[in-house]
């Protein structure tokens, strides 16, 4: 069964920083692009960054660009987003999500369950 | 980058049909057929319901359907049931250096 597990999430002040992570289980994340979403509160669906199976293509919404980072690592089975610069803006639910377009889809097929930042002073 | 265009809010009675529209741009909707529908109950995860415009993943009812009409997609439900009642999110591919785009969500009511 497909799995993806996130954590690292919290409350951090204005300026912060946190770390999210992923963990995935039930497949090979070495064959998926990856992506993170996240979900403001009173707000849509917001795309926030890509990377590709093996770290070679990487994007980023412009509203954390320069401010986050992706990465992944293939042999743990884990996926990170680095956020540095915390602006209120950024609070939301962080979801990662399993990617389809290296097979031709596009499609976002496997969803974690979220975590919640909350930047506030 | 600019999100897609959806309605706010569409609504219908058990049984019915609706649909759910998503206006896009040239550098998404109009020159892929990379669209895909998402489905999030309050408090949920979304649930992707179609891809690559009209392909249904498995396990999603057959009562959910998507087309697309040059920089327009649309999701249509048919026989509506209060499971439904969710918000709807369209996506695309974009040509821009971001990769993919969100429609604002469109909340659907079963009356």
């Amino acid at each position: 069964e497909v799995q993806l597990v996130e954590s690292g999430g919290g409350l951090v002040q204005p300026g912060g920083s946190l770390r999210l992570s992923c963990a995935a289980s039930g497949f090979t994340l070495s064959y998926y692009s990856m992506t993170w979403v996240r979900h403001g509160p009173g707000k849509g669906l917001e795309w926030v960054s890509y990377i590709s199976s093996s770290s070679t293509t990487i994007y980023y919404a412009d509203s954390v660009k320069g401010r986050f980072t992706i990465s992944r690592d293939n042999a743990k089975n884990s996926l990170h987003l680095q956020m540095n610069s915390l602006r209120d803006e950024d609070t939301a639910v962080y979801y990662c999500a399993r990617d389809r377009i290296e097979y031709g889809d596009h499609a976002l097929d496997y969803w974690g369950q979220g975590t919640l930042v909350t930047v506030s002073s | 980058q600019s999100a897609l265009t959806q309605p706010a809010s569409v609504s219908g009675s058990p049984g019915q049909s609706i649909t759910i529209s998503c206006t896009g741009t040239t550098s998404d909707i109009e020159s892929y057929n990379y669209v895909s529908w998402y489905q999030q109950h309050p408090g949920k995860a979304p649930k992707l319901m179609i891809y690559d415009v009209t392909n249904r993943p498995s396990g999603v009812p057959d009562r959910f359907s998507g087309s697309k009409s040059g920089n327009t997609a649309s999701l249509t439900i048919s026989g509506l049931q209060a499971e439904d009642e969710a918000d709807y999110y369209c996506s695309s591919y974009t040509s821009s250096n971001t990769h993919c785009v969100f429609g604002g969500g469109t909340k659907l009511t079963v009356l």
